[in-house]
């Protein structure tokens, strides 16, 4: 059964240092998505994105993060300078045409930010 | 602005009981609701969809939730728990003009032999 991977499973980086977070969705799927889980609290939407541009993102989505889609597999999560509060974990999800409305998440990847 | 709560932050239950973790919901739309399962070291999986189709959701190992728009609630529900129910659950509802999810806290579900 097709499922979305991310790489790493695990990421510790020092404060002010650029993380990238890697994400291959399911092969035919349009939508890709970013959602992140701070330890205790809830899933959190971050950004969507679709036909090569961000079609939505959240306040928490400023200007240290960035996406990009660098060829036909991958999707990607840049945080430009990290900090302490971005430690979570981040979440890759996809989606098709079909079935419509069905978002399929990866495994994650831990951000530990020191 | 659309939201969930799901009302338990822990249920626990007895191999063979019925399971039922409760979800309330806000929305100023007609609302799509979802039921999520993590479990360790997983990836979120989903359980069942509600899109506005029957008010009675069947999902996948068991599970169902029912649409109720005038009590707002979109409880999950199952009628044997089994050891492998053990998990996170999350209540999800997002709106038709966003594909953006909104999670709620999360329930775990702990299943005792």
């Amino acid at each position: 059964e097709p499922e979305v991977t991310q790489t790493p499973s695990h990421q510790v980086t020092q404060m002010g240092q650029e993380v990238i977070l890697r994400c291959v969705p399911i092969s035919n799927h349009l939508y890709f998505y970013w959602y992140r889980q701070i330890l205790g609290q809830k899933v959190e939407f971050l950004v969507s994105f679709y036909n090569n541009e961000i079609s939505e993102k959240s306040e928490i989505f400023d200007d240290q993060f960035s996406v990009e889609r660098p060829d036909g597999s991958n999707f990607t999560l840049k945080i430009r300078s990290t900090k302490l509060e971005d430690s979570a974990m981040y979440f890759c999800a996809s989606e098709g045409n079909y079935p419509a409305n069905e978002q399929f998440f990866g495994p994650g990847t831990r951000l530990t930010v020191l | 602005a659309q939201s969930v709560t799901q009302l338990d932050s822990h249920v626990s239950v007895s191999e063979g009981t019925p399971v039922l973790l409760r979800c309330n919901y806000s929305s100023s739309y007609s609302p799509s609701l979802f039921w999520y399962v993590q479990h360790p070291n997983k990836g979120l999986q989903l359980l069942l969809k509600y899109t506005s189709a029957a008010t009675l959701v069947k999902g996948i190992n068991g599970f169902e939730a029912e649409f109720k728009k005038s009590e707002t609630s979109f409880h999950l529900t199952k009628p044997s728990a089994h050891m492998s129910d053990a998990a996170e659950y999350f209540c999800v509802v997002s709106e038709g003009n966003t594909d953006k999810l909104i999670f709620g806290t999360g329930t775990r579900l702990q299943v005792f032999p």
